[in-house]
């Protein structure tokens, strides 16, 4: 059984398209993060939610909207699609102190 | 604030060569510290962790040290393998619901 599983692994859509990456753990964690990792493999924490709740929205544009309809589910849609968009999302969880983020598989969005 | 600061890579070794990659580390209180490991076309993995002063955690061969006093958690290996060749990623959570990485070291391993 996949802990963190996202669909789709591969996205390739046009500029000013609209999208969603779907995320899922099944692992009985509160905590659920989507991490961007460029093309120089920095991983830069998007959003994190705890028990369906917002609690970290670091600076992205708000055409990216995080939606979470229960404790297992973290989605990530993005409107009008960017050139700049292209990057390898992850999402992953956690549980409490002390332990560690569990990760996806991460999905490759090209936008061309 | 908290921040991770890792070797830049990338790294190239010969096989069974000795392995360090550097991570220090800035945090308020006492986070937890972990190194992940990202191999092609995947996600993190964790490697090993350690979430107090002085703890070593371990596995597959690699270690690090909790070094509270160097505010550090440097990866070891002592014989590396082909098969190690993947990008190295040093992080901290400072309360379980957040985790800042290090920019990550890209190690390759040749024959």
């Amino acid at each position: 059984d996949t802990a963190v599983s996202q669909t789709p692994k591969y996205l390739v859509t046009q500029m000013g398209n609209d999208k969603s990456i779907k995320c899922e753990q099944n692992l009985g964690h509160d905590t659920m993060y989507w991490y961007k990792q460029d093309s120089k493999k920095f991983l830069k924490i998007m959003f994190s939610y705890n028990n369906k709740e917002l609690i970290i929205n670091e600076t992205v544009p708000n055409r990216f909207s995080p939606k979470s309809p229960d404790k297992a589910h973290l989605n990530l849609h993005i409107n009008s699609l960017e050139l700049g968009d292209s990057a390898v999302y992850f999402c992953a969880s956690s549980s409490g102190r002390n332990t560690e983020a569990f990760f996806g598989q991460g999905t490759r969005l090209t936008v061309v | 604030g908290n921040s991770v600061t890792q070797m830049e890579g990338p790294v190239t070794l010969s096989e069974e060569a000795f392995l360090t990659i550097n991570c220090t580390y800035t945090a308020t209180g006492y986070p937890s510290l972990f190194w992940y490991v990202q191999y092609p076309g995947e996600g993190l993995q964790l490697l090993l962790k350690a979430t107090k002063a002085d703890d070593k955690g371990s596995n597959k061969g690699f270690e690090a040290t909790y070094r509270k006093e160097t505010t550090s958690f440097h990866l070891e290996k002592g014989s590396v393998q082909v098969s190690d060749s993947a990008v190295y990623f040093c992080a901290l959570s400072p309360a379980g619901n957040q985790f800042y990485f290090g920019t990550g070291t890209s190690l390759t391993v040749i024959p």
